[in-house]
């Protein structure tokens, strides 16, 4: 079974478009993550949320709002996309916030056009 | 902010020879922890190590801490093709909101050639 999924894999989309990825975890964790990770392989935190409360917002453009409706699943909705927002973003989740081990979702590849 | 930095940036070896790489990290840590990344893959978590401890195991992986030169070290013995991944150190920290959080280094690319 997997254990964080995210939706779609692939997103290609024009500047300007407004686009959401979907993340679900099946672990039963209480704190769930978004990353960003650049071409040259930089992972940066995004967002964190914890119970459904978001408790890391890291000085994010406020087009990208994350929405999470119960503690296993965890929405990125971008608005107005950016040429800059080309990526790969990652969910993951851990068993609570802090310092746990975390697990990670497969990624999502966005291209803006 | 603090955040690990790995060494070197890319490591290419024959399979069977062992891999070393390195990390340094800025300010007092709780734990450090490595994670691997395939091509196309999200990361895994491989090893938690504390601040209190000094070495751990996991099968072919050992970790090392070093708190009094804030770097620590990835081991991977008897390597195989199967290893050829990123690695990342990754690190506490502590947000403006003091919310706890995990900052990852660059990342050290291993190839390991058949």
């Amino acid at each position: 079974d997997t254990a964080v999924s995210q939706t779609p894999k692939y997103l290609v989309t024009q500047m300007g478009n407004d686009k959401s990825i979907k993340c679900e975890q099946n672990l039963g964790h209480d704190t769930m993550y978004w990353y960003k990770q650049d071409s040259k392989k930089f992972l940066k935190i995004m967002f964190s949320y914890n119970n459904k409360e978001l408790i890391i917002n890291e000085t994010v453009p406020n087009r990208f709002s994350p929405k999470s409706p119960d503690k296993a699943h965890l929405n990125l909705h971008i608005n107005s996309l950016e040429l800059g927002d080309s990526a790969v973003y990652f969910c993951a989740s851990s068993l609570r916030g802090g310092f746990y081990e975390q697990y990670f979702g497969p990624g999502t590849r966005l291209t803006v056009t | 902010s603090q955040q690990g930095e790995e060494d070197p940036q890319a490591l290419s070896i024959q399979e069977g020879e062992n891999a070393t790489m390195n990390c340094s990290y800025k300010t007092s840590i709780n734990n450090l922890q490595w994670y691997r990344q395939n091509s196309g893959r999200g990361l895994v978590h491989l090893i938690l190590i504390r601040s209190n401890e000094r070495e751990k195991h996991s099968g072919r992986l050992r970790v090392t801490l070093d708190t009094s030169k804030k770097s620590s070290s990835l081991l991977i013995t008897a390597s195989r093709a199967a290893d050829t991944a990123s690695y990342f150190c990754a690190t506490d920290a502590v947000t403006q909101g003091g919310s706890e959080k995990l900052v990852f280094g660059k990342g050290t690319k291993l190839t390991v050639n058949p």
